[in-house]
């Protein structure tokens, strides 16, 4: 079956770093496009970024443009957020999911991101 | 990129019918048939109910159904069971650089 996994998640200083990974299993990764959703403590769901199948297109939202970096390992199933310049206001718990017909199909459990001084 | 539109709270009676709606613009939900509509209890990721307007998923119960006019997307739960209780958000493909927007969730209340 269809499994989406997070790592990477932890306690960060403002201005640090942190590399998320979503490892993928039961479907075939490298023909699927993947985003990144993020949910603020007692907040919506805010999309944060996505990526075409083969990694050549990608996009972001504006709260996250220029700090945080999409990518994926098709070898490896494994699609990653490499967060830098992390702030307060980044404070989330960060879901990997699968595009299919225009919807978020599959999603993977979480991973909490707590950026605080 | 603002959010779309959704009440803050919704509420039924088992057994009754409730509609959730979630307003846009014609930059997303007006201009796309990409509408979908997610179900999240407490602690849990969410869970795909409608996509393309008004599509369900396999194993989604035919309770729910969606649907669009103009700028606004609606999501119908008809025969509210207590397990419908959840939060429920709207999303859409909004162009514009492969934007996606989602609204900002619906706490249903089953009474």
């Amino acid at each position: 079956q269809v499994q989406l996994v997070e790592s990477g998640g932890g306690v960060v200083q403002p201005g640090r770093s942190l590399r998320l990974s979503c490892a993928a299993s039961g479907f075939t990764f490298s023909t699927s496009v993947m985003h990144w959703v993020r949910q603020a403590p007692g907040k919506g769901l805010e999309w944060v970024a996505v990526i075409s199948y083969d990694g050549a297109n990608k996009y972001y939202a504006d709260s996250v443009k220029g700090r945080f970096t999409i990518s994926r390992d098709n070898s490896k199933d494994t699609l990653n957020l490499q967060m830098n310049s992390l702030r307060t206001e980044d404070t989330a718990v960060f879901y990997c999911a699968r595009e299919r017909m225009g919807a978020l199909d599959y999603w993977g459990q979480g991973t909490q991101v707590t950026v605080s001084p | 990129q603002s959010a779309l539109t959704q009440p803050p709270s919704a509420s039924g009676s088992p057994g009754q019918s409730v509609t959730i709606s979630c307003t846009g613009t014609s930059s997303d939900v007006g201009g796309y048939n990409y509408v979908s509509w997610y179900q999240q209890h407490p602690g849990k990721a969410p869970q795909l109910m409608i996509y393309e307007v008004n599509k369900r998923p396999s194993g989604v119960p035919d309770r729910f159904s969606g649907s669009k006019s103009g700028n606004t997307a609606s999501l119908t739960v008809s025969g509210l069971q207590a397990e419908d209780e959840a939060d429920y958000y709207c999303s859409s493909y909004a162009g514009s650089n492969n934007h996606w927007l989602f609204g900002g969730g619906t706490k249903l209340t089953v009474l």
